[in-house]
Order: structure tokens, then sequence, then C-alpha cells
């Protein structure tokens, strides 16, 4: 059974701060790894995907990935209201993706 | 381009009836992928296709679903009989193998009453 896990939150974190969102995964197999942000009553979107073991930095937004422990998490730096937002942390193995139930975002103004 | 199309974008019916959702990948995406989000369970795979061709339907839930892709440019996902359990947002991706990257469609929202 493939599975991923996100700390379901909810995650409140003060406006100009930093949100850690953690993720771990079941298969060592699984190669890629996304994150998307879905905003209520929308679809997922895609924020960042990442293969190598480290970090890999997109503006505000900074995905790390440890494939010895399994674990990928996402950093958003300054984080502003309109970051808030479910996060859906996703492995991909076989061309299939497994996502993970999302952590809740808010960012207080 | 316009992106993943999806409908109809809300659809409620009663239980008992056939629903048919219908999807429109991203020109040149050769993988098509059908999802059900609920509350309790998150983003559950149903089934996706390669090149029209059903590579893995295992997380379709019952005998109820079915799911075609009879060119590729359209895909739908029918459940017949519907029940009140399978109210659901039902989302179709769609992907590249040069991108690996997915894009979801708006989603249907279907209530089964």
């Amino acid at each position: 059974q493939k599975e991923v896990e996100q700390n379901s939150g909810p995650l409140s974190v003060p406006e100009g701060a930093i949100a850690s969102l953690n993720c771990t995964y079941s298969d060592r197999g699984s190669q890629s790894f996304f994150w998307y942000r879905q905003y209520s009553g929308k679809s997922p979107e895609l924020i960042m995907f990442i293969y190598s073991n480290g970090d890999k930095e997109d503006g505000r937004f900074t995905a790390q990935l440890n494939k010895a422990s399994q674990y990928v998490s996402l950093l958003i730096r300054d984080s502003q209201p309109s970051d808030s937002a479910t996060y859906l942390c996703a492995a991909e193995f076989g061309n299939q993706f497994y996502f993970g139930t999302g952590t809740s975002l808010t960012v207080i103004p | 381009d316009a992106g993943v199309i999806q409908s109809p974008r809300h659809e409620v019916t009663e239980m008992g009836q056939e629903v048919t959702l219908r999807c429109k990948p991203i020109s040149g995406h050769d993988y098509l992928f059908w999802y059900r989000q609920t509350m309790m369970r998150g983003l559950e795979l149903l089934i996706y296709f390669n090149n029209n061709v059903p590579i893995d339907d295992s997380g379709m839930p019952e005998d109820r679903f079915s799911a075609k892709m009879p060119n590729a440019s359209f895909s739908t996902l029918k459940i017949q009989p519907s029940e009140p359990r399978d109210s659901a947002v039902y989302f179709c991706a769609s992907l590249t193998d040069s991108t690996d990257t997915q894009y979801f469609g708006p989603g249907t929202r279907l209530t089964v009453l």
C-alpha cells in the first residue's frame, strides 16, 4: 500500500512568518514529489515538484526532499493571507500519483 | 491552451439515476486521470489512461463505476446506478511524459440525493 501522510493541521501562522508543511511517504520506489495548493472550492494547482535530495527554491517557496527518511517538506517564507489554502503532497510511482489528505494553512493578517 | 475541461460543473441527481461526467484533456497530453475528492478520504485516484488505454482501474470503487476514453480528446466517467455515498467532487487531470506534471480540471461537484 503506497501511502502519503501529512500533518492535517490546521496550521495557523501570522503574516510574514515561515509556514512549514510536512509529508512522509511509504514507498521507497517513489521518485518524484509534488506540492499542490488547493483553495476552497477550486482544483489543485501545482506549486513545485522535486526529484532530487536536498532543497529546491522557487520564489517564496522551498521544497525539501530526504529520500533516506522518506520525507518531503514545503516552506513558505514571508507568508501572505493569499497563501491560506489546503496544501496537498503527492508522490509519483509508475505514473500513478498518491496524494496526502492535505494540510490546511491559515495566514493571519 | 484552455486547460483541462470538465462538464458539468455541478450535478444533482437522485439515487438510482445514471450520472455521466465528461472530460477533455489538454491537447497533446497522453495521460488522463480521474480522481474523487471527499473530506474523509481526500483525493483518490479512480482510474488512469495512457494513449486512450485504461492502465489501472484498481481505484474504481465498484462495478457501478465505469470509464471510457474513445479518443485522445474525450473521456467519460459513468456511475450507474448512483448512490448518496458517491457524492463528492470528481476531478479529471492530464499529463504528458515530457513535463511529468499533472494539470487538473475544475472538477464536477456531484450530489446524489
